[in-house]
Protein backbone atom coordinates (compact mmCIF):
# COMPACT_ATOMS: atom_id res chain seq x y z
CA UNK A 1 0.00 0.00 0.00
CA UNK A 2 0.99 3.38 -0.10
CA UNK A 3 3.67 4.46 2.02
CA UNK A 4 4.85 8.07 3.61
CA UNK A 5 8.67 8.56 4.63
CA UNK A 6 9.60 10.85 7.65
CA UNK A 7 13.37 12.00 7.63
CA UNK A 8 14.96 12.06 10.48
CA UNK A 9 13.59 9.47 12.43
CA UNK A 10 14.64 11.01 15.88
CA UNK A 11 16.40 14.28 16.68
CA UNK A 12 18.60 16.13 19.58
CA UNK A 13 18.65 19.50 19.55
CA UNK A 14 19.69 22.16 22.32
CA UNK A 15 16.62 24.77 23.22
CA UNK A 16 16.95 27.53 20.60
CA UNK A 17 18.12 25.68 18.26
CA UNK A 18 15.85 25.40 14.75
CA UNK A 19 14.29 21.86 13.64
CA UNK A 20 14.02 20.78 9.74
CA UNK A 21 12.30 17.64 8.94
CA UNK A 22 10.58 16.59 6.10
CA UNK A 23 8.14 13.80 4.86
CA UNK A 24 8.05 11.80 1.32
CA UNK A 25 6.30 10.09 -0.75
CA UNK A 26 6.16 7.79 -3.95
CA UNK A 27 2.89 9.20 -5.21
CA UNK A 28 1.01 12.37 -5.21
CA UNK A 29 -1.11 13.76 -2.16
CA UNK A 30 -3.20 16.71 -2.65
CA UNK A 31 -3.32 17.07 0.99
CA UNK A 32 -0.48 17.30 3.49
CA UNK A 33 -1.03 17.45 7.33
CA UNK A 34 1.29 17.56 9.94
CA UNK A 35 0.45 16.29 13.82
CA UNK A 36 2.20 16.78 16.93
CA UNK A 37 2.22 13.53 19.51
CA UNK A 38 3.15 14.35 23.19
CA UNK A 39 3.63 11.50 25.51
CA UNK A 40 0.34 9.94 26.23
CA UNK A 41 -1.96 11.33 24.29
CA UNK A 42 -3.56 11.48 21.18
CA UNK A 43 -1.83 13.47 17.89
CA UNK A 44 -3.37 16.91 17.62
CA UNK A 45 -3.20 18.55 14.34
CA UNK A 46 -0.59 21.69 13.95
CA UNK A 47 -0.81 22.74 10.36
CA UNK A 48 -3.20 21.11 6.89
CA UNK A 49 -1.65 22.18 2.96
CA UNK A 50 -4.48 22.13 0.61
CA UNK A 51 -1.95 23.53 -2.38
CA UNK A 52 1.28 23.00 -4.25
CA UNK A 53 3.76 25.34 -3.10
CA UNK A 54 1.56 26.62 -0.08
CA UNK A 55 3.62 27.70 2.94
CA UNK A 56 1.84 28.22 6.08
CA UNK A 57 2.28 28.81 9.39
CA UNK A 58 1.31 28.76 13.09
CA UNK A 59 3.37 30.74 15.57
CA UNK A 60 6.92 29.27 15.45
CA UNK A 61 6.10 26.43 12.81
CA UNK A 62 6.11 26.52 9.04
CA UNK A 63 5.25 23.78 6.71
CA UNK A 64 5.29 24.00 3.21
CA UNK A 65 3.27 21.60 0.87
CA UNK A 66 5.84 20.33 -1.87
CA UNK A 67 6.16 21.92 -5.56
CA UNK A 68 6.14 18.07 -6.81
CA UNK A 69 3.29 17.09 -4.74
CA UNK A 70 5.13 14.47 -3.42
CA UNK A 71 6.81 15.83 -0.47
CA UNK A 72 5.94 18.50 3.05
CA UNK A 73 8.18 20.69 5.23
CA UNK A 74 7.99 21.37 8.37
CA UNK A 75 10.22 23.57 10.21
CA UNK A 76 9.88 24.95 14.39
CA UNK A 77 12.03 27.96 14.89
CA UNK A 78 13.54 28.45 18.18
CA UNK A 79 12.81 25.78 19.80
CA UNK A 80 11.82 25.11 23.61
CA UNK A 81 11.40 22.14 25.76
CA UNK A 82 7.65 21.74 24.99
CA UNK A 83 8.20 21.19 21.40
CA UNK A 84 9.42 17.47 22.15
CA UNK A 85 7.29 15.19 21.21
CA UNK A 86 6.34 12.71 17.93
CA UNK A 87 5.79 14.90 15.09
CA UNK A 88 3.63 12.84 12.26
CA UNK A 89 2.94 13.77 8.41
CA UNK A 90 -0.03 12.45 6.96
CA UNK A 91 -1.63 13.02 3.37
CA UNK A 92 -4.61 12.34 1.48
CA UNK A 93 -4.61 11.86 -2.06
CA UNK A 94 -8.16 12.92 -2.76
CA UNK A 95 -10.60 13.99 -0.33
CA UNK A 96 -12.60 10.67 -0.63
CA UNK A 97 -9.30 8.78 0.00
CA UNK A 98 -8.30 7.97 3.61
CA UNK A 99 -5.44 9.57 5.39
CA UNK A 100 -2.26 8.06 5.25
CA UNK A 101 0.23 8.81 8.73
CA UNK A 102 4.00 8.77 8.28
CA UNK A 103 5.87 6.56 11.09
CA UNK A 104 7.13 9.57 12.97
CA UNK A 105 9.71 12.03 13.73
CA UNK A 106 11.00 12.07 17.54
CA UNK A 107 11.86 15.51 18.71
CA UNK A 108 13.69 15.63 22.01
CA UNK A 109 14.58 19.08 23.12
CA UNK A 110 17.63 19.41 25.31
CA UNK A 111 17.74 23.05 28.18
CA UNK B 1 -16.32 21.38 23.38
CA UNK B 2 -15.41 18.33 25.33
CA UNK B 3 -12.98 16.95 22.58
CA UNK B 4 -13.43 13.03 21.35
CA UNK B 5 -13.77 11.43 24.72
CA UNK B 6 -12.74 7.63 24.50
CA UNK B 7 -12.99 4.85 27.33
CA UNK B 8 -11.53 3.25 29.43
CA UNK B 9 -7.87 5.03 29.25
CA UNK B 10 -6.06 1.94 30.23
CA UNK B 11 -7.42 -1.57 30.11
CA UNK B 12 -5.30 -4.47 31.22
CA UNK B 13 -6.74 -8.13 30.23
CA UNK B 14 -6.34 -11.79 29.88
CA UNK B 15 -6.00 -13.21 26.26
CA UNK B 16 -9.45 -14.90 24.99
CA UNK B 17 -11.10 -11.94 27.06
CA UNK B 18 -13.68 -9.61 25.18
CA UNK B 19 -12.85 -6.34 25.33
CA UNK B 20 -14.61 -3.57 24.30
CA UNK B 21 -13.39 0.10 23.55
CA UNK B 22 -15.73 3.14 23.51
CA UNK B 23 -15.37 6.40 21.87
CA UNK B 24 -17.65 9.27 21.91
CA UNK B 25 -17.36 11.84 19.31
CA UNK B 26 -16.85 15.20 19.04
CA UNK B 27 -20.34 16.81 18.67
CA UNK B 28 -21.69 17.51 14.74
CA UNK B 29 -18.70 15.70 13.43
CA UNK B 30 -20.05 12.92 10.87
CA UNK B 31 -16.95 10.70 10.02
CA UNK B 32 -15.03 8.90 12.81
CA UNK B 33 -12.15 6.48 12.86
CA UNK B 34 -10.49 3.82 14.90
CA UNK B 35 -6.80 3.54 14.63
CA UNK B 36 -4.29 1.61 16.21
CA UNK B 37 -0.60 2.74 17.43
CA UNK B 38 2.11 0.20 17.98
CA UNK B 39 5.86 0.99 17.51
CA UNK B 40 6.39 -1.92 15.37
CA UNK B 41 3.48 -0.80 12.46
CA UNK B 42 3.24 2.76 14.00
CA UNK B 43 -0.59 4.39 13.37
CA UNK B 44 -2.64 2.02 11.42
CA UNK B 45 -6.21 2.91 10.16
CA UNK B 46 -8.55 0.07 11.71
CA UNK B 47 -12.14 0.92 10.20
CA UNK B 48 -13.69 4.32 9.72
CA UNK B 49 -17.58 5.75 9.46
CA UNK B 50 -19.52 8.12 7.83
CA UNK B 51 -22.38 9.22 9.11
CA UNK B 52 -22.94 6.20 10.90
CA UNK B 53 -22.17 3.63 8.21
CA UNK B 54 -18.90 1.86 7.88
CA UNK B 55 -16.91 2.65 4.97
CA UNK B 56 -13.89 1.03 5.15
CA UNK B 57 -12.48 -1.70 7.15
CA UNK B 58 -9.72 -2.82 5.39
CA UNK B 59 -7.93 -2.04 7.64
CA UNK B 60 -9.24 -3.91 10.61
CA UNK B 61 -6.79 -7.54 11.35
CA UNK B 62 -9.16 -10.08 11.36
CA UNK B 63 -12.46 -11.55 12.54
CA UNK B 64 -11.80 -10.88 16.10
CA UNK B 65 -12.12 -7.26 15.56
CA UNK B 66 -15.21 -5.36 15.42
CA UNK B 67 -16.91 -1.87 15.33
CA UNK B 68 -20.05 -0.46 15.88
CA UNK B 69 -21.52 3.02 15.43
CA UNK B 70 -25.22 2.77 16.30
CA UNK B 71 -25.41 6.45 16.57
CA UNK B 72 -23.82 9.59 15.40
CA UNK B 73 -22.50 10.06 19.15
CA UNK B 74 -21.10 6.51 20.24
CA UNK B 75 -18.83 3.92 18.78
CA UNK B 76 -17.43 0.61 19.79
CA UNK B 77 -14.56 -1.34 19.04
CA UNK B 78 -14.46 -4.79 20.40
CA UNK B 79 -11.82 -7.28 20.48
CA UNK B 80 -13.02 -11.06 20.97
CA UNK B 81 -10.91 -13.00 21.70
CA UNK B 82 -8.38 -10.99 22.53
CA UNK B 83 -4.74 -11.82 22.18
CA UNK B 84 -1.73 -10.26 23.26
CA UNK B 85 -0.44 -8.98 20.08
CA UNK B 86 -3.40 -6.98 20.44
CA UNK B 87 -2.12 -4.94 22.91
CA UNK B 88 -0.95 -0.71 21.52
CA UNK B 89 -2.72 2.10 22.15
CA UNK B 90 -6.15 2.56 20.17
CA UNK B 91 -7.22 6.11 18.70
CA UNK B 92 -10.43 7.49 18.22
CA UNK B 93 -10.67 10.22 15.87
CA UNK B 94 -13.37 12.12 14.56
CA UNK B 95 -14.24 15.07 11.58
CA UNK B 96 -17.29 16.77 9.83
CA UNK B 97 -17.77 17.31 6.04
CA UNK B 98 -20.30 16.18 3.30
CA UNK B 99 -21.07 12.97 2.38
CA UNK B 100 -18.63 10.51 1.49
CA UNK B 101 -15.89 13.45 1.79
CA UNK B 102 -12.92 12.88 4.32
CA UNK B 103 -12.28 16.01 5.55
CA UNK B 104 -8.69 16.09 6.48
CA UNK B 105 -8.48 17.45 9.76
CA UNK B 106 -8.79 14.73 12.10
CA UNK B 107 -9.62 15.26 15.85
CA UNK B 108 -7.79 12.42 18.17
CA UNK B 109 -9.30 11.32 21.54
CA UNK B 110 -6.44 10.75 24.34
CA UNK B 111 -6.63 7.17 23.52
CA UNK B 112 -6.86 3.69 25.00
CA UNK B 113 -3.70 1.52 26.12
CA UNK B 114 -4.75 -1.86 26.06
CA UNK B 115 -2.30 -4.43 27.37
CA UNK B 116 -3.72 -8.21 26.75
CA UNK B 117 -1.57 -11.17 28.98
Amino acid sequence: GQQLNQSPQSMFIQEGEDVSMNCTSSSIFNTWLWYKQDPGEGPVLLIALYKAGELTSNGRLTAQFGITRKDSFLNISASIPSDVGIYFCAGQQTSYDKVIFGPGTSLSVIP
Amino acid sequence: DAGVIQSPRHEVTEMGQEVTLRCKPISGHNSLFWYRQTMMRGLELLIYFNNNVPIDDSGMPEDRFSAKMPNASFSTLKIQPSEPRDSAVYFCASSSGLAGVLIYEQYFGPGTRLTVT
